[in-house]
């Protein structure tokens, strides 16, 4: 199976903070990468696709690059509702899909 | 609009099973794939396997392959998930979630049911 690492596993910022997680798969995966957002006792919600592709509903603040082995995600400019669990998801092998292992984000 | 609402809490001793539904409602049914993926407490998600709805042919994680079973009810829009041989460490809560298939970039779970709580203690 293809690993996905994510770094950092946590982090601390202020609302108003550009935040930066990062993806990296043990292959290239092209731009076979999702991006979820997760707050304590709800189901994830889906971010980004295909690496940089806005899911419909979600702000513009958030955005995705990267393809191959690397990956970033970037929230702009942080809101007090963005602090949760993000985590990435491989899609290069749509049938034995991995997660990373999540980055908390923290009010500092 | 779509929604996704699963069965509720479950307890159950080692060696047994659990049936978890997942009831599809705002959509056509038989038109996404349905996902599932398992969060144990306090830690990341694992993908556990799909189900075609259309035709009802599965694809499971390796690690489950041969304790876990997906089936779809197209009569009532419902799939379900049953994990046999249940030990202390399928203690989680499992999610279904409708993915959505991009030709480009592959699949993408857009929309999550709420999850349930399956615990596995003696």
């Amino acid at each position: 199976d293809i690993q996905m690492t994510q770094s950092p596993s946590s982090l601390s910022a202020s609302v108003g903070d550009r935040v930066t997680i990062t993806c990296r798969a043990s292959q290239s995966i092209s731009r076979h990468l999702n991006w979820y957002q997760q707050t304590p006792g709800k189901a994830p919600r889906l971010l980004i696709y295909g690496a940089s592709n806005l899911h419909p509903g979600v702000p513009s603040r958030f955005s995705g690059s990267g393809s191959g082995t690397d990956f970033t995600l970037t929230i702009s400019r942080l809101r007090p509702e963005d602090f949760a669990t993000y985590f990435c998801q491989q899609t290069y092998t749509p049938l034995a899909l991995t997660f990373g292992g999540g980055t908390r984000v923290d009010i500092k | 609009q779509v929604q996704l609402v699963q069965s509720g809490a479950e307890v159950k001793k080692p060696g047994a099973s659990v049936k978890v539904a997942c009831k599809a409602s705002g959509y056509t049914f038989i038109t996404y794939y349905m996902h599932w993926v398992r969060q144990a407490p306090g830690q990341g998600l694992e993908w556990m396997g799909l189900i075609n709805p259309s035709g009802g042919s599965t694809t499971y994680a390796q690690k489950f392959q041969g304790r876990v079973s997906l089936t779809r009810d197209t009569s009532t829009s419902t799939v379900y998930m049953e994990l046999r041989s249940l030990r202390s460490e399928d203690t989680a809560i499992y999610f279904c979630a409708r993915t959505d298939y991009y030709e480009s970039s592959g699949p993408a779970s857009d929309f999550w049911g709420q999850g349930t709580l399956v615990t596995v203690s003696s």
